[in-house]
């Protein structure tokens, strides 16, 4: 069964610091990972999808890396800012037929 | 980007008794989903609704609690048979577009049953 672990739960930052969020999970057969940013009474946006052929995808000041073999990946944001603060979710595609698996998220602070 | 709009966006609930929630797409997508986030919880797939057919559970989703139906491409509903508080959650909607793979969630229903 496909679990996914994001660490750490919590995160609290200064404005303008570089941060990286970790998502692992246990089964590397996926089909993409998607990375959402979670708002209060806003539901999910989808920040980066990446496909199960590829290493990375960029936006912006964010970047997400994939390393299927080892079930890892990572998301690294630039030059934090308080708009930054929200749950940040890691999900995974087991297959084709595009039913998430979802971490529990990490919630970041950014403090101005 | 697909927009997607629920109803109601939350509601208080007496033990027992049911809600139907809305999930309205803007455009049209091939599959939509129902997910549950109980509190400090991370997203669980409730079922994918399929058009003009019964919906598709998961492992510990009925259809007897959970009655889904999409009567067309753009529109689903979700309802929470017979509730108890620990049905207190978000219930979340998202649809994805054939070929893109990118999936979009609504806004969320936060429901609390006393």
């Amino acid at each position: 069964k496909q679990e996914v672990t994001q660490i750490p739960a919590a995160l609290s930052v200064p404005e303008g610091e570089n941060l990286v969020l970790n998502c692992s999970f246990t089964d590397s057969a996926i089909y993409n990972l998607q990375w959402f940013r979670q708002d209060p009474g806003k539901g999910l946006t989808s920040l980066l999808l990446i496909q199960s052929s590829q290493r990375e995808q960029t936006s912006g000041r964010l970047n997400a890396s994939l390393d299927k073999s080892s079930g890892r990946s990572t998301l690294y944001i630039a030059a934090s800012q308080p708009g930054d603060s929200a749950t940040y979710l890691c999900a995974v595609t087991p297959g084709s037929q595009g039913n998430l698996i979802f971490g529990k998220g990490t919630k970041l602070s950014v403090k101005p | 980007s697909a927009v997607i709009s629920q109803k109601p966006s939350r509601d208080i609930c007496q033990r027992g008794t049911s809600l139907t929630i809305q999930c309205q797409v803007d455009s049209q997508v091939t599959m939509m989903f129902w997910y549950r986030q109980q509190p400090g919880q991370s997203l669980t797939l409730i079922a994918t609704a399929n058009q003009g057919s019964e919906a598709t559970y998961e492992s510990g989703f009925v259809i007897d609690k959970f009655p889904i139906s999409r009567p067309n491409l753009t529109f689903s509903t979700l309802t929470v048979s017979n509730m108890s508080p620990e049905d207190s959650s978000i219930y979340l909607c998202s649809g994805e577009r054939g070929g893109t793979d990118t999936q979009y969630f609504g806004p969320g229903t936060r429901l609390t049953v006393l």
